[in-house]
């Protein structure tokens, strides 16, 4: 069965840093890609980052690049999303989403996802 | 960046009912778009990719049909536990843009 866990989250002040993790279990970690993808509070779903298999391709959605990082170990089968000068604006449930391709390209089709885990930021 | 609309942006039905949402696309995604299915407190569930393939587990009352830019899910007899959030997800270009949502509840 595929569970995807992810943790890391919390109240955090404006233009402090997170980082969000996600554990992987029940399936290859390494042959597919990872997003992570976000719900504001009562709103819609916003895809925030992608990762290939290898982390040899990575894509961001232009309201979070160059303050987020996403990265995985495939060795930990845990995808990591480094969240850098936070705004009130990224407070969200986050969420961990598996892709059913290896290529970010190729990608984005989130088949199974997490639970999520709630960010705050405010002062 | 592509932007998704959805119509309705809610609606209310009987058990039973034939429902339709309908996306469009503001530009061609031939046929990579996606329909995903959330309830409250829950993460979403993919029901439909490329368009038009049924996910596996998913009930058959749902389809999903259009390439270009117009696109429909289709629940042919709605049931109970179908009353939810239904979202569509273009996958044709990174940054992969999800739809406003269609909110199903009962009548």
């Amino acid at each position: 069965e595929v569970q995807l866990v992810e943790s890391g989250g919390g109240l955090v002040q404006p233009g402090r840093s997170l980082r969000l993790s996600c554990a992987a279990s029940g399936f290859t970690f390494d042959d597919y890609a990872m997003h992570w993808v976000r719900q504001a509070p009562g709103k819609g779903l916003e895809w925030v980052s992608g990762i290939s298999w290898n982390s040899g391709s990575i894509g961001y959605a232009d309201s979070v690049k160059g303050r987020f990082t996403i990265s995985r170990d495939n060795a930990k089968n845990s995808l990591y999303l480094q969240m850098n000068s936070l705004r009130a604006e990224d407070t969200a449930l986050y969420y961990c989403a598996k892709d059913p391709n290896p290529e970010v390209a190729a990608a984005g089709t989130f088949d199974y996802w997490g639970q999520g885990t709630l960010v705050t930021v405010s002062s | 960046d592509i932007q998704m609309t959805q119509s309705p942006s809610s609606l209310s039905a009987s058990v039973g009912d034939r429902v339709t949402i309908t996306c469009r696309a503001s530009q061609s995604i031939s046929s990579y778009l996606n329909w995903y299915q959330q309830k409250p407190g829950k993460a979403p569930k993919l029901l439909i990719y490329a368009a038009s393939s049924l996910q596996s587990g998913v009930p058959s009352r749902f389809s999903g049909s259009g390439s270009g830019t117009d696109f429909t899910l289709t629940i042919s007899s709605l049931q109970p536990e179908d009353f939810a959030t239904y979202y569509c997800q273009q996958s044709y270009s990174t940054f992969f843009s999800f739809g406003p949502g269609t909110k199903v509840d009962i009548k």
